[in-house]
């Protein structure tokens, strides 16, 4: 089974809706983070979280919101989808070492369309 | 602040040597190497740390620069598997860390028989 989960992998909407992406993880990790990757461009993160009270907003965060509703969830939601938030979107989990980063275990991927 | 990757691409024939580079303008603190094969998730390969450690593959080996702010990924006697493209994620110093890293835009490597 995979340590890390994202639902949907797929999915295809229209400009002005809203949309969330989860993910879960069993690996119990306290850090969780949602990245976008554009070709071309690498990884970018968008939104992080260290433990379920702790939420920070990454490089790229206008547009998206997150909710971390317990140590294995984070969901990423688009409040009202635009074309340009068509991307590939990943979640990721690391163990957390006092303030270091450190291995993250990234999640498959969701694939969003925005038409 | 991102990482500039050098070369974008590269094609090799297996058995051949490849090094993948990672500068940034920024000290660092580490910096991190991630492979992506197509159509899968980045899977983590190695950290190296400010100060000489580093922590793991096995068969890829890689180096620190900390004065000059740069990393390089050494790939030898390439196999098949090592096609992908490789991230580099750096962690900059800010006096006091932030724990994230800032990825490159990545190295597009092909391996082919």
């Amino acid at each position: 089974d995979a340590d890390v989960t994202q639902t949907p992998r797929n999915r295809i909407t229209k400009t002005g809706k809203r949309i969330m992406l989860e993910c879960s993880q069993t690996k119990g990790h306290d850090r969780m983070y949602w990245y976008r990757q554009d070709p071309g461009l690498g990884l970018r993160l968008i939104y992080y979280s260290f433990d379920v009270k702790d939420i920070n907003k990454g490089e790229i965060s206008d547009g998206y919101s997150v909710s971390r509703q317990a140590q294995a969830k984070f969901s990423l939601s688009l409040e009202s989808a635009i074309p340009n938030q068509t991307a590939l979107y990943f979640c990721a989990t690391s163990v957390g070492t006092g303030g270091r980063p450190d291995t993250q275990y990234f999640g498959p991927g969701t694939r969003l369309t925005v038409l | 602040q991102q990482p500039v990757q050098s070369p974008q691409a590269v094609i090799l024939r297996e058995g051949e040597d490849a090094v993948i580079n990672c500068s940034s303008s920024k000290a660092l603190y580490s910096v991190h190497w991630y492979r992506q094969k197509h159509g899968e998730a980045p899977v983590f390969l190695m950290i190296l740390l400010k100060g000489g450690e580093q922590k793991g593959h096995e068969k890829i080996s890689a180096s620190f620069n900390e004065k000059k702010q740069q990393s390089s990924l050494y790939l030898t006697a390439s196999q098949l598997s090592y096609s992908g493209t490789y991230f580099c994620g750096t962690e900059m110093y800010y006096g006091g860390s932030q724990g994230n890293l800032i990825f490159g835009k990545g190295t597009k490597l092909s391996v082919k028989p």
